[in-house]
């Protein structure tokens, strides 16, 4: 079974641009989050997707944004890119059951604003 | 809100055992994660606790106490591979499901 792919890998904007991310989950899988990292203040959720619908949300502001389509592929945007929204960004993707607690992550985009 | 607490860095030998701990203070709590991440990797998944005790796994055990706000992370017979980040990350009731606090992580170095 292939794992969660993200792109693109590597990313680099300028200040005021915007960008969209792409996260495809493993198949089968229903639920996506996405998290920010960075050296100082580590792994961050931002959201996660279900069944297309935003069911959570972090503590971001509203300049993150994103979406998930019926295949459950998962995109994010971040719209007028400041230089702190440099960063590491994960997809985890997991199965909906009940037992299904372990979340997988993609190898990530790297995005680097100038 | 929640908070968490790890050692930034620690350094132990090969073939030793170290110990990572973590202490968090949360509003609900419905299970705690370790997570390895190598530099330039992705988080993977190493275990999960969500009632006290000890949880063993090959050379990697997990131990939780709810009360005490308090989990560790044993490693035996270290390797030179052990070298990674390893964060700890709580899961709330009020976060969902699939959405984890997590910690800024302890970096385990092996050397020889």
């Amino acid at each position: 079974k292939a794992g969660v792919t993200q792109t693109p890998r590597y990313l680099i904007k300028t200040r005021g641009q915007q960008v969209t991310l792409s996260c495809s989950p493993i198949s089968g899988h229903r639920s996506v989050s996405w998290y920010q990292q960075t050296p100082g203040q580590g792994l961050q959720f931002l959201f996660e997707y279900f069944s297309e619908t935003q069911r959570n949300k972090g503590n971001f502001p509203g300049r993150f944004s994103g979406r998930q389509f019926s295949n459950s592929r998962s995109e994010m945007n971040v719209s007028t890119l400041e230089l702190g929204d440099s960063a590491l960004y994960l997809c985890a993707s997991r199965s909906a059951g009940g037992s299904a607690y372990e979340q997988y992550f993609g190898p990530g985009t790297r995005l680097t604003v100038t | 809100g929640q908070n968490i607490d790890q050692p930034t860095e620690m350094t132990a030998t090969e073939g030793a055992i170290v110990q990572i701990n973590c202490t968090y203070q949360t509003s609900g709590f419905n299970g705690l994660f370790w997570y390895q991440q190598h530099a330039g990797e992705a988080p993977t998944f190493l275990s999960y606790n969500v009632l006290d005790g000890l949880e063993e796994k090959g050379r990697f055990s997990s131990f939780l106490s709810r009360s005490k706000g308090y989990s560790y992370l044993l490693l035996k017979e270290l390797q030179m591979k052990d070298s990674a980040s390893y964060l700890c990350a709580v899961r709330t009731d009020q976060t969902g499901a699939n959405n984890l606090f997590f910690g800024t992580g302890t970096r385990l170095t092996v050397i020889p």
